[in-house]
């Protein structure tokens, strides 16, 4: 697509329950990469795909969280047992590194999944 | 483990002034430093980025610097207006394939 798009925009779950976020980034992008961002706080990073593998997931707070992208394109956030501590901004963005030469890794991000876990 | 410091107090100016953020890192400098700019409720979006090699670069009312011996950017945007009120965030690129990571963000508001 266009852009990046997250879906849902935006989540209101209980205490306990499993949530899904998922992420659709632009085409041909072959990084993908996934935020979360608190109020007043700058993106922190959880996990980076580079094609269908994580290529760091360094960023995962804990073991209730896990990301896939099975064909590297789509990538689904996982958490399980939610705690209200994860109620935050999802961001998702993807990029296509700039040439052989000069490798940066220029982000685009979509919207966000804002989620609230009651 | 690497820290990534920007003014954690809002910046108020006057409007047709240069607003100035800066970002300061610990241990490695980075190939790219990257600035991006973020409205509420949305997310961040890139505006421009320095090699490690470059003192000085610029983009239209933008212009960044990198000194990787003070392990520090500087963010300039000249006569500032109204729309550019927004956060802005540096960010720390190594290159290749590795992760970006983000400061905590300047709040900017440029008053008419």
């Amino acid at each position: 697509g266009a852009g990046v798009s997250q879906t849902p925009s935006n989540k209101v779950t209980e205490k306990g329950k499993y949530v899904e976020l998922r992420c659709d980034p632009i085409s041909g992008h072959t990084a993908l990469y996934w935020y979360r961002q608190s109020l007043g706080q700058g993106p922190e990073f959880l996990i980076y795909f580079q094609g269908t593998g994580a290529a760091d997931d360094s960023g995962l707070p804990n073991d209730r969280f896990f990301a896939v992208r099975p064909e590297g394109s789509v990538s689904t956030l996982k958490i399980q047992r939610t705690e209200r501590g994860d109620s935050a901004m999802y961001l998702c963005a993807s990029s296509s590194i700039q040439g052989a030469i000069s490798g940066a890794n220029v982000l685009t991000f979509g919207a966000g999944s804002r989620l609230t876990v009651l | 483990s690497q820290k990534i410091e920007q003014n954690s107090e809002a910046l108020n100016i006057q409007e047709g002034k240069t607003a100035t953020l800066t970002c300061n890192y610990t241990n490695y400098s980075p190939a790219y430093l990257q600035w991006y700019r973020q409205d509420p409720g949305r997310g961040p979006v890139f505006l421009l980025l320095i090699r490690e090699n470059e003192k000085e670069k610029r983009k239209e009312r933008l212009k960044v610097t990198f000194d990787t011996t003070l392990k520090q950017s500087l963010f300039h945007i000249t006569a500032s207006q109204p729309a550019d009120s927004a956060t802005y965030l540096c960010a720390l690129d190594f290159g290749g394939y590795q992760k970006v990571t983000f400061g905590t963000g300047t709040k900017l508001q440029v008053i008419p």
